[in-house]
């Protein structure tokens, strides 16, 4: 079975610019959530997809979207880059239902951006 | 609004050492409380999910438990590859940001040999 994964695992980026980061969940989990972990800190909620909808979003501004495929991948795009989107950009999947679409999470190994 | 704290911030131990690292938490309806383990650079590894007040959970030389207000993870006769941030996060039962991990800021667990 295959776990989560992400890519890039390090990204280098200066402010203004425009991002995208990539999440393949694991095998038979259709709910993705994503996550930004400034170093030294918990990591903090920015939004959640289940079957290709925005389920639930964090206190992060409009620039942060994403999206869900229908094979149950993700992507993450960040405009208008600032120095403080610098961190440690994880995704998490879960099986979910339609009732419980969330459950227990699965995380990733995380893309490292800098932003300079 | 949901909030966890962890304590302590970082605790050293020698090997063979057994101690607690505690997660206070408030949120509007417990859905689920987790346990996760993180070392440097990587993402988070899942450990436990506890639902209701009383439960308890074991995984080799961990046992997290659960009260109404706090959750404990025990680590007994601890091995430097136990050395790790050990995070704690709950989920809240509906609300607008469904799914929502809310997440403590960690314990950094150094175990020397």
């Amino acid at each position: 079975e295959t776990g989560v994964t992400q890519s890039p695992t390090h990204l280098i980026k200066t402010r203004g610019q425009q991002v995208t980061l990539r999440c393949s969940s694991q095998s038979g989990h259709n709910t993705v959530s994503w996550y930004q972990q400034a170093l030294g800190q918990g990591p903090q909620f920015i939004f959640q997809y289940y079957r290709e909808e925005e389920n639930g979003r964090g206190n992060f501004p409009p620039r942060f979207s994403g999206l869900q495929f229908p094979n149950y991948s993700s992507e993450l795009n960040v405009n208008a880059l600032e120095l403080d989107d610098s961190a440690l950009y994880l995704c998490a999947s879960s099986p979910g239902t339609s009732v419980f679409p969330s459950e227990t999470q699965y995380f990733g190994p995380g893309t490292r951006l800098l932003v300079l | 609004e949901d909030q966890v704290t962890q304590s302590p911030e970082a605790l050293r131990l020698q090997e063979g050492e057994s101690s607690s690292l505690n997660c206070s938490y408030t949120v509007s309806g417990l859905r689920g409380l987790f346990w996760y383990r993180q070392d440097p650079g990587k993402g988070p590894e899942f450990l436990f999910t506890l639902y209701s007040a009383g439960e308890e959970k074991e995984k080799e030389r961990l046992k997290a438990t659960l009260t109404k207000k706090e959750s404990f993870l025990h680590i007994t006769a601890p091995k430097p590859e136990d050395s790790a941030t050990y995070l704690c996060a709950v989920q809240a039962r509906g609300g607008t940001s469904y799914g929502k991990l809310t997440f403590g800021q960690g314990t950094i667990l150094t175990v020397h040999p």
